[in-house]
């Protein structure tokens, strides 16, 4: 009964070539979030959704993008991976904003 | 000054203590708080979330919050092995857009 739902759980890419992660839920919330989480820090919010209005953080770099094409599904591209982009991307629903937030599993971002 | 901020620890606790985690947060008009384990490697899972000033138990969890000092705290007790785990404060910020997490605070709980 997995709610949240991130694919693949570990991803492997080469040195700038393009990534998509992707994230899908069966909870119909209305926000999505997309964290970005390097070892032993607190996971850095890169952009959130409120139904189809779309947040960029400001310090989020331009190589992340992401998609919303429906209530359920939300992607992530990095343009051009680099090494310091390695990470756990997590994401997370919300039913509202401030309310608590669920998790998927995350998905492991290894750069060669 | 940080959103959310945590002690990165790492904190000790005996089994059977109780521990405290301790976390402040920048935006006085945050309404919500919320406590997330996560094991390494894992994705945060919710312990407690709090809304009103004072305190909330659910099990062996407490969670206090102080508005007029921007303080959130959790009390876990009869502390367990399984209870080692990084512990992340997080609260809404900015008129609730978004939600912050702290750095997180590294428990150990020792036989």
């Amino acid at each position: 009964d997995a709610m949240v739902i991130q694919n693949p759980r570990y991803q492997v890419t080469q040195f700038g070539k393009p990534v998509t992660l992707s994230c899908s839920q069966t909870l119909n919330h209305n926000v999505m979030y997309w964290y970005q989480q390097k070892s032993s820090q607190a996971p850095k919010l890169l952009f959130h959704y409120y139904d189809k209005d779309f947040n960029n953080e400001a310090d989020t770099p331009d190589n992340f993008q992401s998609r919303r094409p429906n209530t359920s599904f939300c992607f992530l591209d990095i343009r051009s991976p680099g090494l310091g982009d390695a990470a756990m991307y997590l994401c997370a629903t919300g039913g509202g904003l401030g309310e608590k937030l669920f998790f998927g599993s995350g998905t492991q971002l290894s750069v060669l | 000054q940080k959103e959310v901020e945590q002690n990165s620890g790492p904190l000790s606790v005996p089994e059977g203590a109780i521990a405290s985690l301790n976390c402040t947060y920048s935006d006085r008009v945050s309404q919500s708080f919320f406590w997330y384990r996560q094991y390494s490697g894992k994705s945060p899972e919710l312990i407690m979330s709090i809304y009103s000033n004072g305190d909330k138990e659910d099990g062996r969890f407490t969670a206090q919050l102080n508005k007029a000092s921007q303080y959130v705290s959790l009390l876990i007790r009869d502390s367990q092995p399984s209870d080692s785990a990084t512990y992340l404060c997080a609260a809404p910020y900015s008129s609730a857009s978004k939600i912050i997490f702290g750095s997180g605070t590294r428990l150990s709980i020792r036989p």
